[in-house]
């Protein structure tokens, strides 16, 4: 079945330390999406890329880095310049950037 | 800028009742895209709908159906015999027109809690 891999589920990582969440898609979809969601708020974009070896920033960018050097593959890393890391991050695609978004079931990232 | 109010913060309705999941938006386009996205326990969203700005027809899927009223920028979610398995959190965005996914606008969700 075609769909969006995230992993691990739960991270758990002492402050100061850089995290790499894992995004891999098998749907041959050209975009892909960085979302953080906390308790009480929508969605937020991180980062996206429409293409290959293309990413921009989203609404909240600062302490994140991402890559794109596979079509198929989107890392997050959320660096220890990130004042409040603990969250859920959702990774999606899409066919291209006007068509709805596939999600990936998340992961937890909890941050001492 | 571009905005999307779901004023519900948590809604709990007996099985077999209806519920309706209201969302006021804002925007300054007149081109725009509304969009309801499902996020059950397991935490990934699921796609439901997709409405553009021209197309006011009301729309019906099972026990889903779906009211957008420009005149009110309202795009408002029907549940009708509510089950179990409706029990999620339920997201309303919006996107402009000329813009994509990366000008995605989301609500703050409703939870929707059915009991059986």
């Amino acid at each position: 079945d075609g769909g969006i891999t995230q992993s691990p589920k739960y991270l758990f990582r002492k402050e100061g330390q850089n995290v790499t969440l894992s995004c891999e898609q098998n749907l041959n979809h050209d975009a892909m999406y960085w979302y953080r969601q906390d308790p009480g708020q929508g969605l937020r974009l991180i980062y996206y890329s429409q293409i290959v070896n293309d990413f921009q920033k989203g609404d909240i960018a600062e302490g994140y880095s991402v890559s794109r050097e596979k079509k198929e593959s989107f890392p997050l890393t959320v660096t220890s310049a990130q004042k409040n890391p603990t969250a859920f991050y959702l990774c999606a695609s899409s066919l291209d950037s006007s068509s709805p978004l596939h999600f990936g079931n998340g992961t937890r990232l909890t941050v001492t | 800028a571009q905005k999307v109010t779901q004023a519900q913060t948590e809604i709990s309705v007996v099985e077999k009742e209806d519920v309706t999941l209201d969302c006021v938006y804002e925007t300054r386009d007149t081109t725009y895209y509304l969009f309801w996205y499902k996020q059950p326990p397991s935490g990934e969203l699921v796609f439901l709908i997709r409405r553009n700005s021209f197309d006011e027809q009301n729309e019906i899927s099972g026990r889903y159906s779906w009211n957008f009223q420009k005149s009110t920028s309202s795009f408002n979610f029907t549940i009708t015999a509510s089950q179990v398995v409706d029990s999620a959190v339920y997201f309303c965005a919006l996107s402009e027109g000329n813009f994509g996914n990366e000008k995605l606008t989301f609500g703050t969700g409703t939870r929707l809690t059915i009991i059986p």
